[in-house]
């Protein structure tokens, strides 16, 4: 079936490096791929997403690539801030026709250290 | 707009019986999700409803079930609870296909089974 693999589950970084977070999907019609942040006690929110026809996309100090044949995408977040401690999960879509559904990672815990 | 709510946010109940978890969307928004969110699984897709038609269902047994009503609120039931079953249960609303657009999750209902 549709899984996502995504590592690393702990990352621990100093307060101004960067942080990369991989993810594998294996539903080769997957188009869409989101990265959701969960901070503690808090709802998962978006903070940013590709679609299969880009292969990078910027907002920031966060940025997503995607590597279609590899079937892998990364969230890279330069400059951390004691705030973007949190969970966070990557997702890629998975279906046929027009009902698709959101695989998600099983998450990544980030401290960054002040 | 008002965000994505759910209801109960806290319920605790014993193995065998059933349980309704309800979903209201943000106004205008058609799909809804449900996920389940344990520690180190994720968050694991239930089923997803549009235009109070189930478009898409993940592997969990027949005793997840749910409906969608014309005003896009959304219900979950669960019956004969298991212990497994105790899990963070959360909703995600999105204007169009719930795989494809950003979802707006809320703040979930946790349910502890004993």
């Amino acid at each position: 079936g549709e899984n996502v693999e995504q590592h690393p589950s702990t990352l621990s970084v100093q307060e101004g490096d960067s942080a990369v977070i991989k993810c594998t999907y294996s539903d080769s019609a997957s188009n869409y791929f989101p990265w959701y942040k969960q901070e503690l006690g808090k709802r998962p929110q978006l903070i940013i997403d590709i679609r299969s026809n880009v292969g990078e996309k910027k907002d920031q100090r966060i940025a997503v690539t995607l590597n279609k044949t590899a079937k892998h995408f990364s969230l890279h977040i330069t400059e951390t801030q004691p705030e973007d401690s949190a969970v966070y999960f990557c997702a890629a879509s998975s279906g046929v026709d027009s009902s698709y559904k959101l695989i998600f990672g099983s998450g990544t815990r980030l401290l960054v250290r002040p | 707009k008002a965000g994505v709510t759910q209801t109960p946010r806290y319920l605790i109940k014993t193995r065998g019986q059933q349980v309704t978890l309800s979903c209201s969307p943000i106004s205008g928004h058609r799909s809804v999700s449900w996920y389940q969110q344990t520690p180190g699984q994720g968050l694991q897709f239930l089923f997803e409803y549009f235009s109070e038609t189930q478009r898409n269902k993940g592997n969990f047994p027949g005793r997840f079930s749910g409906r969608q009503f014309s005003n896009s609120r959304s219900e979950m039931n669960v019956s004969t609870l298991e212990l497994g079953d105790s899990a963070l249960y959360l909703c995600a609303s999105s204007p169009l296909a719930g795989g494809f657009n950003e979802q707006f999750f809320g703040p979930g209902t946790r349910l502890t089974v004993l």
